[in-house]
């Protein structure tokens, strides 16, 4: 069965440091992975996907098969970037899964 | 279009009754899931649709559940007989066709059963 793990509920990091968000997938077929993102009062949207290989608002993830990992990062966090991430597992069925998410904090 | 929308946007309900939610998805996107959110919990899959059909339903969708979509546009989740265990954020998403595209959220109902 599919399965999608974010390891941290929580990360604080300084404003101006790096930011990684965990994300390990179990899938026995062809994954795709994306991140998607809920800021404060708004709805939830994508933020990237595996296969548009694209740094979005400064984040990029890369899938890491042999790991089964798609960890998302970003060099310098800016405060902008507290918000709610979920990682999601996409399947051939065209289903779509979602992990528990992390609260990024970005502290001025 | 404004993008998914989904009414009522709050839901307060006595223990034991029926409730109805609809989802207005993207008018040129085919496939509309379901998705239940608890409190420090991602949102966890119900069921979805491709145009009118209902092709998956999670374990999590008991027989107290159930999901229409009877022109392949708007879908409706209905819960009878509630219970307290349901109270949760219910979300919509719509897709276009082919593949695993990005999925458009509504802004989900919140379900309070008291």
């Amino acid at each position: 069965a599919q399965r999608v793990t974010q390891p941290e509920k929580l990360l604080s990091v300084f404003k101006g440091a790096p930011v990684e968000l965990k994300c390990n997938y179990s899938y026995s077929g062809s994954p795709e992975l994306f991140w998607y993102v809920q800021y404060s009062r708004q709805r939830l949207q994508l933020l990237l996907r595996h296969i548009s290989r694209e740094s979005i608002k400064g984040f990029t993830a890369d899938l890491n098969k042999g790991e089964t990992s798609f960890h998302l990062k970003k060099p310098f966090a800016q405060e902008e970037d507290s918000a709610m991430y979920y990682c999601a597992l996409g399947t051939g069925a065209n289903n779509l899964f979602f992990g528990t998410g992390t609260r990024l904090t970005v502290i001025p | 279009d404004t993008g998914v929308s989904q009414n009522p946007r709050h839901k307060i309900t006595k223990r034991g009754q029926n409730v109805t939610f609809r989802c207005d998805p993207i008018s040129e996107h085919n496939r509309l899931y379901w998705y239940r959110q608890t409190l420090g919990q991602g949102p966890e899959f119900l069921t979805y649709f491709q145009n009118e059909a209902q092709l998956e339903k999670s374990r999590l969708l008991s027989d107290r559940f159930s999901a229409e979509r009877p022109k392949g546009s708007f879908s409706t989740l209905e819960i009878q007989r509630t219970e307290q265990g349901d109270s949760a954020m219910y979300l919509c998403a719509s897709m276009v066709i082919g593949g695993i595209t990005e999925a458009f959220f509504g802004q989900g109902t919140r379900l309070t059963v008291v």
